[in-house]
């Protein structure tokens, strides 16, 4: 069972370079999202998806694209890396935001900007 | 004040040991809630669903206290294996709605032997 599948893992950049966060779920989820993890702070929302071609912010947007063009893949772009997106990011998907729903997160993404 | 607030720990507590963690929550509205757990350098995973009666799962206990806003989790016979980061998690609106899950910043366990 693949689940929620993120790549790549580790990444190391540099200030100003821009790259794209794979995610793809085999599990027909409506909802994904990406999430970044930093010590003391929890998970935080970036942006999220309820359906293809559907996307909106959440609570860190900033410096973050994401598009839905495909129910199973949610890509999240770093358009021109900083230091302070240095973090692990999360993408996670469910089969909707209602009621008791498991959400599925992927093994998460190293990432250490320069 | 953060939507959700947990003690961060760490709780050092020895085997067998009962333990109990507490989550605050500012939205009243909010339906949904649950427990997850994520070990170091890992995804987090769902532990369990809270109900609003209160649910059991082995060793592990799930309240919910509306009136209060609070969500509690009760871990009896604490094993080494237990040693994790426990996250509490809200759904602010428990519907379709554009709301997303939102976490607490978990509370760390550790189990000494």
């Amino acid at each position: 069972n693949a689940g929620v599948t993120q790549t790549p893992k580790f990444q190391v950049l540099k200030t100003g370079q821009s790259m794209t966060l794979q995610c793809a779920q085999d599990m027909n989820h409506e909802y994904m999202s990406w999430y970044r993890q930093d010590p003391g702070m929890g998970l935080r929302l970036i942006h999220y998806s309820v359906g293809a071609g559907i996307t909106d912010q959440g609570e860190v947007p900033n410096g973050y694209n994401v598009s839905r063009s495909t129910t199973e893949d949610f890509p999240l772009r770093l358009l021109s890396a900083a230091p302070s997106q240095t973090s692990v990011y999360f993408c996670a998907s469910s089969r909707s935001t209602a009621g008791v729903n498991t959400i599925y997160f992927g093994e998460g993404s190293w990432l250490t900007v320069v | 004040r953060k939507e959700v607030e947990q003690d961060p720990g760490p709780f050092n507590v020895p085997e067998g040991a009962t333990v109990a963690f507490n989550c605050t929550y500012s939205n009243s509205a909010s339906q949904s809630f649950f427990w997850y757990r994520q070990d170091c350098r890992k995804e987090p995973k769902l532990l369990m669903s809270v109900y609003s009666s209160g649910n059991e799962d082995g060793r592990f206990t799930a309240q919910l206290n509306r009136a209060s806003q609070y969500i509690s989790l009760l871990i009896r016979d604490s094993k080494l294996s237990d040693s994790a980061t426990y996250l509490c998690v809200v759904n602010p609106l428990g519907d379709t709605g554009r709301r997303a899950l939102t976490f607490g910043s978990g509370t760390r366990l550790q189990v000494q032997p």
